[in-house]
Parts: C-alpha cells; sequence; structure tokens
C-alpha cells in the first residue's frame, strides 16, 4: 500500500550536535508534505512544510529537504536542544484529498 | 488566543460501552477534525466537520461519529466499544475547510482512552 514512514523509530542525539530525521515515502502523487513535533502529553505541532515544486525550505533552526527522485524526505534541526526531544512525524498530502497520511514517527532524545 | 481543548483529557470504558469526546477549537475556526493515535497505527484520520456538517471522512466502522454544534465545538462518538480503540484521540481545528486547513491546523492535547 503506499504510506509515509521513517527510517528509525528512535534517535539519540548529543545537545549541540545537528539532527537528522529521514522519512520516506511511496506515493510520487503527493505534493505537499509537512512535518509535526509531538511532546509527550502534547498534539503534534507544525514545524514545517514544504510543496513538490520546492527541494529545500529552511525555518527557524530546521530545515527540510526534499528529494522527489528517490521519495525522501529529511528534516535537519540545528543545534539540538532538550527542548527538541519529542517524537517527530512526516506527514503526506497528494492532490485533491483531504486528509494527510502520517509516518510512524521518529522519537528523538537528546543527551546532555 | 486559547488554543484547542479537549475534555476529559484521560478516560477508561469497559468492552460494549459508548463514550463521547468533546473539543472546542480555537476561536474563530469553524473546521474540527478528528484522529485515531496508536502506536501501531500511528496517526489516523477519522472525520472532520465544518459549519455543523461533516465534510471528509476517513476509513473507520460506523461505530465511530461525530457533529458539531453551532458554535463549532464538535464532540465524537463511539459506540459498542472494543479494545482495539483504546487510543489518544486528537482533534485539531482550522479558520478553513479541506486540503487547505492541512497548512492551519492546530491540534489540542488529546483524550486518552482506555478500553478495559
Amino acid at each position: 500500500g503506499e504510506s509515509v514512514g521513517l527510517h528509525l523509530p528512535t534517535l539519540s542525539v548529543q545537545e549541540g550536535d545537528n539532527s537528522i530525521i529521514n522519512c520516506a515515502y511511496s506515493n510520487s502523487a503527493s505534493d505537499y508534505f509537512i512535518w509535526y513535533k509531538q511532546e509527550s502529553g502534547k498534539g503534534p505541532q507544525f514545524i514545517i512544510d514544504i510543496r513538490s515544486n520546492m527541494d529545500k525550505r529552511q525555518g527557524q533552526r530546521v530545515t527540510v529537504l526534499l528529494n522527489k527522485t528517490v521519495k525522501h524526505l529529511s528534516l535537519q534541526i540545528a543545534a539540538t536542544q532538550p527542548g527538541d526531544s519529542a517524537v517527530y512525524f512526516c506527514a503526506e498530502n497528494k492532490p485533491n484529498d483531504y486528509k494527510l497520511s502520517f509516518g510512524a514517527g521518529t522519537t528523538v532524545t537528546v543527551r546532555a | 488566543k486559547a488554543g484547542v481543548t479537549q475534555t476529559p483529557r484521560y478516560l477508561i470504558k469497559t468492552r460494549g460501552q459508548q463514550v463521547t469526546l468533546s473539543c472546542s477549537p480555537i476561536s474563530g475556526h469553524r473546521s474540527v477534525s478528528w484522529y485515531q493515535q496508536t502506536p501501531g497505527q500511528g496517526l489516523q484520520f477519522l472525520f472532520e466537520y465544518f459549519s455543523e456538517t461533516q465534510r471528509n471522512k476517513g476509513n473507520f466502522p460506523g461505530r465511530f461519529s461525530g457533529r458539531q454544534f453551532s458554535n463549532s465545538r464538535s464532540e465524537m462518538n463511539v459506540s459498542t466499544l472494543e479494545l482495539g480503540d483504546s487510543a489518544l484521540y486528537l482533534c485539531a481545528s482550522s479558520p478553513v475547510s479541506g486540503r487547505a486547513r492541512q497548512e492551519t491546523q492546530y491540534f489540542g492535547p488529546g483524550t486518552r482512552l482506555l478500553v478495559l
């Protein structure tokens, strides 16, 4: 079936290092992607999005890269902080589709 | 501006019972979407309501239903609960409906339902 998935379920990062979270998607028709962050006890929080006509988009300390050739999405977090510890989801959306398809999530733990 | 609120935050029910969850969207938001989150299936879309009308529906059985009131508050009902219904139920509000809401939806903290 068509789904969005993350390469690794967990990621441990040293505080101050850069984090890279990966996501593979299988539906080449998807044209919109979002990264969400979910902290313990909270709902998902929008981090950054990217459309398929772009291959890179930057936000505050975060960068999303999209490689449509290999259907790969990544989220880079610069200078990872303890507050970045959370579960990160990617989600995809196809044209004319009313819903997002979410990946399983990567749990990021920041070591002091 | 207050965020999305969901009540109750935690709930324990037994098989066969029914449950009603409530979601109050951000002021001015007319779209409310419901999602089920489980460790095995991740986040899955249940349905969306906009201006008291169900606009979109995911692939869930008819035991899952919802409604929206004129003040945009929404309720979700699950009848004849099964063990597999144990999950975190999230609602998200947006000022717009349909695909455009993806960029502008804000999630609540969820209601954690445990079915015994």
